[in-house]
């Protein structure tokens, strides 16, 4: 099978931007998690969707969104851009989500804002 | 809000075993507790996962103790290849807390 498949890879963008990030999860996954890594953060969850609906949703500004299509790919958006948003995106997907599920990443995407 | 820690960094040898701790005092009773490893411009990658005492596979060993409170990380024989950030997740429904990482490295 494969792996979780994010594009773009690199992105490079200015302040007050937006910008839209998309995720391709492993066939026949229908939950996709989406991460923010900084070097002073660490991981943090932003949120979760499963079967086009938002489970959950991390503490963050309205300014990130998300949806998921009928097919599992989901995208991710940040409008408004700040240089604090600068930061390797995650995604990851499993069969349910859940407890007990393996999330299985995707190489993420880095955004860079300048 | 609840916290997830683990020590910022590890130095070990080849052949060598290495424990890594997280601590979850806030788990919850319906929480896993999932472990992984993660190279410089990489997503994350599975290694092990649990719930109570120890779970083993073929590259590692978990060890929960019965409070559930902390989880340890065992890597036997380390090898070079080994380096990389470790990081254990706390996951419950719809509930992911990762920690804040432990950089290990190997030294020939």
């Amino acid at each position: 099978k494969a792996g979780v498949t994010q594009t773009p890879r690199y992105l490079i963008k200015t302040r007050g931007q937006q910008v839209t990030l998309s995720c391709s999860p492993i066939s026949g996954h229908r939950s996709v998690s989406w991460y923010q890594q900084t070097p002073g953060q660490g991981l943090q969850f932003l949120f979760e969707y499963f079967s086009e609906t938002q489970r959950n949703k991390g503490n963050f500004p309205g300014r990130f969104s998300g949806r998921q299509f009928s097919n599992s790919r989901s995208e991710m958006n940040v409008s408004t851009l700040e240089l604090g948003d600068s930061a390797l995106y995650l995604c990851a997907s499993s069969p349910n989500g859940g407890e007990v599920d393996t999330q299985y990443f995707g190489p993420g995407t880095r955004l860079t804002v300048l | 809000l609840a916290k997830t820690t683990q020590p910022i960094s590890m130095d070990s040898y080849e052949g060598q075993e290495v424990n890594i701790t997280c601590s979850h005092n806030n788990i919850a009773t319906n929480d896993y507790i999932t472990w992984y490893q993660q190279f410089p411009s990489q997503g994350p990658r599975f290694i092990i996962q649990g719930y109570k005492t120890k779970v083993t596979n073929e590259v590692a060993s978990l060890f929960i103790p019965a409070d559930r409170k902390s989880s340890t990380l065992s890597l036997p024989r380390v090898s070079l290849s080994d380096t990389a950030v470790y990081y254990c997740l706390v996951q419950g429904t719809y509930k992911y807390i990762f920690g804040t990482g432990t950089r290990l490295k190997v030294l020939a």
